[in-house]
This record gives structure tokens, sequence and C-alpha cells, in this order.
């Protein structure tokens, strides 16, 4: 089973909400990324947990903030977003992240409109 | 800064003919290569990984691997209009931490004309 489940698929917020991203796995990956897209860009990575620690943070603004609770679940916490946060959110897990040859595997992705 | 670098397209071929992706990429200790599907509004999806030099078939898809030139290509036989959507070159770099991040190229997106 090679499935990534994202929640919600879509959501709208004010720029006062606080929302909540959520993602899981259960193909035992230990290594788990939020990606963020733009129309017709490339994902861009946001932050990558490994071993459920946090190993990379791209210089994300605060108001994003991860979370991952255990191995199959990850969180991203949205508080006072901007309208151009408005973006495909997608969660993406691999084995172990530590390799180099991890595939990696999205899940179907949050469409968010920030408004 | 550590590019990957592909043809935005769009790249049309008839049914039924093969179709040539090709990506290039700047950090020279790229380990790891991917290709992936992305349809218009959907999430990318894995078709293809290669590692070393050479090709690798899997079905309709071969990708090759030419690192002395730091190039990949993907090739899709027999193109179907379901084949139509943007194509990601996804390359491992540097390891960061224990991490090897992933860049992706800004994808090529091909159309299958019926």
């Amino acid at each position: 089973d090679t499935e990534v489940t994202q929640t919600p698929k879509h959501l709208v917020m004010g720029m006062t909400n606080k929302k909540s991203l959520k993602c899981e796995q259960h193909m035992g990956h230990r290594a788990m990324y939020w990606y963020k897209q733009k129309a017709k860009k490339p994902p861009e990575l946001m932050f990558v947990y490994s071993y459920e620690k946090l190993s990379i943070n791209e210089s994300v603004p605060s108001r994003f903030s991860p979370e991952c609770p255990n191995s199959s679940l990850l969180n991203l916490h949205l508080h006072a977003l901007q309208p151009e946060d408005s973006a495909l959110y997608l969660c993406a897990s691999s084995r172990s992240g530590r390799e180099g040859i991890d595939e990696q595997f999205f899940g179907p992705g949050t469409r968010l409109t920030v408004l | 800064q550590k590019e990957v670098e592909q043809n935005s397209g769009p790249l049309s071929v008839p049914e039924g003919a093969i179709a040539s992706l090709n990506c290039t990429y700047s950090d020279r200790v790229s380990q790891s290569f991917f290709w992936y599907r992305q349809y218009s509004g959907k999430s990318p999806e894995l078709i293809m990984s290669i590692y070393s030099n050479g090709d690798k078939e899997d079905g309709r898809f071969t990708a090759q691997l030419n690192k002395a030139s730091q190039y990949v290509s993907l090739l899709i036989r027999d193109s179907q209009p379901s084949d139509s959507a943007t194509y990601l070159c996804a390359v491992t770099g540097a390891s960061s931490g224990g991490y090897q991040k992933v860049t992706f190229g800004t994808g090529t997106k091909l159309q299958v004309i019926p």
C-alpha cells in the first residue's frame, strides 16, 4: 500500500483563523515532508521530519507550525496566514530520508485558499 | 545555486509516438533521480526512479541517466492521451544534517494528440 492520505481536501480560511492540515501514512515510512505548490510551479519543500524529529525547516514563516505526533501522522498548524499563502499543500513520505535513494510518495494534497 | 532544468513545453506528440522528456542538473554529487507525473490540479505521482548510469525500463516508460553529462531523460513509448500531464524531474543533492534534499525541476507539459 503506497498511500498517503491528507485531510481536508479543500480549506478556505480567513487571515485570523487557526486551522490544521493532517497527513497520515501506513507504509512504515520514517520520513515525512510538507511541500507547498503554487500554480505552474514545482513543489517547494517546507519541512522534513525524520524519525519523528524535525530535520529540515526551509526558513518557513512561523505562521506555519509543523507537528509529528507519531511516525504515521504529520500535522501542519496554520495561523494568521496571508492571501499569498494560498496554494496546494502536499504531504509526502519516504522510507527514511537519510539514504538519498528514498522514493517520496505524495498524498493528494490540500487546496488552501486564504481570504 | 543547485538547479534542475527542464524545457517547460508544451511538448506535443501524436498518439502512438515516442515522447522524449529531458532534464539536466547542476549538482555533480546527485545520486538519485526521479520522474513524477502530475495531472492538472492533482498531486505528483512517482513513475520512475533511477540511480545508476544507463537505461531503466518499466512498461512503456524508460528512464536514461548519464551522470558524466549530468543528464536524465524519460521516454514514453506508444504515447496515449492519458499521458498528457506535466512531468517533473527530481534530483537529490548534497547531504545536509543526514538528509538529502530533493530538488524538483519546473516540469515539462506533455500533450498527446489523438
